[in-house]
């Protein structure tokens, strides 16, 4: 399995401000995945990065306020841009890959925006 | 689309007592089914997975779960629940074959375990 780090492991931010969240893999990758965690709920996808092209977002997520990078087979970066109260969130990336599909997830990173 | 049900967002048992925890999926193509489990303050981890090859199967931690086509299900069951269980559990689902690799998952089920 995948060890993957991620940083901040958490923040508090101000509103109007952005944050911009690191994944690193120690393995290289295909596919990377964003997932939010809003309080108390399920996990929502928010984009797929593969290394070299744009990221796909899911409904509901723009690249205007979540841009992301993947410049690389080990790494990627998720911004929270402009953020408001509502983006308080874990935010969990993941790695997945091989013929079952197994995900393997970040320890994900503790948002707070005041 | 798929998507995935689990019945009971809260679940408590008695330590000793057989855990019991419902996700039943919907899918329009045969699909893969995981449990991950979340401990407070901590990321998920993969407690099993189902890829179509044995319809039982068994992960850590004692955990097992039988995917029943006919009924769409994939429960998640532990014989005898330990204290150190207490966690949150989604079920999740993913079809591949559709092009779509990443994870649709369930509300989540808490398990609280009672001494």
């Amino acid at each position: 399995s995948a060890v993957i780090s991620q940083k901040p492991s958490r923040d508090i931010c101000q509103r109007g401000t952005s944050l911009t969240i690191q994944c690193q893999v120690d393995s290289q990758v295909t596919m990377m995945f964003w997932y939010r965690q809003q309080p108390g709920q399920s996990l929502t996808l928010i984009a797929t990065a593969n290394q070299g092209s744009e990221a796909t977002y899911e409904s509901g997520f723009v690249i205007d306020k979540f841009p992301i990078s993947r410049p690389n087979l080990t790494f990627s970066t998720l911004t929270v841009s402009n953020m408001s109260p509502e983006d308080s969130s874990i935010y969990l990336c993941s790695v997945g890959g091989g013929f079952t599909d197994t995900q393997y997830f970040g320890p994900g990173t503790r948002l707070t925006v005041l | 689309a798929q998507s995935v049900t689990q019945l009971g967002s809260h679940v408590s048992v008695s330590e000793g007592a057989l855990v019991l925890l419902r996700c039943n999926y919907s899918s329009s193509v045969p699909p893969y089914l995981f449990w991950y489990v979340q401990y407070p303050n901590q990321g998920l981890q993969l407690l099993l997975k189902y890829t179509s090859a044995a319809t039982l199967v068994k992960g850590i931690n004692g955990f097992e779960a039988e995917f029943k086509k006919s009924e769409t299900s994939f429960h998640l069951t532990k014989p005898s629940a330990h204290m150190s269980d207490a966690a949150e559990y989604f079920c999740a689902v993913s079809v591949p074959r559709t092009g779509r690799r990443a994870l649709t998952f369930g509300s989540g089920t808490r398990l609280q375990v009672q001494p």
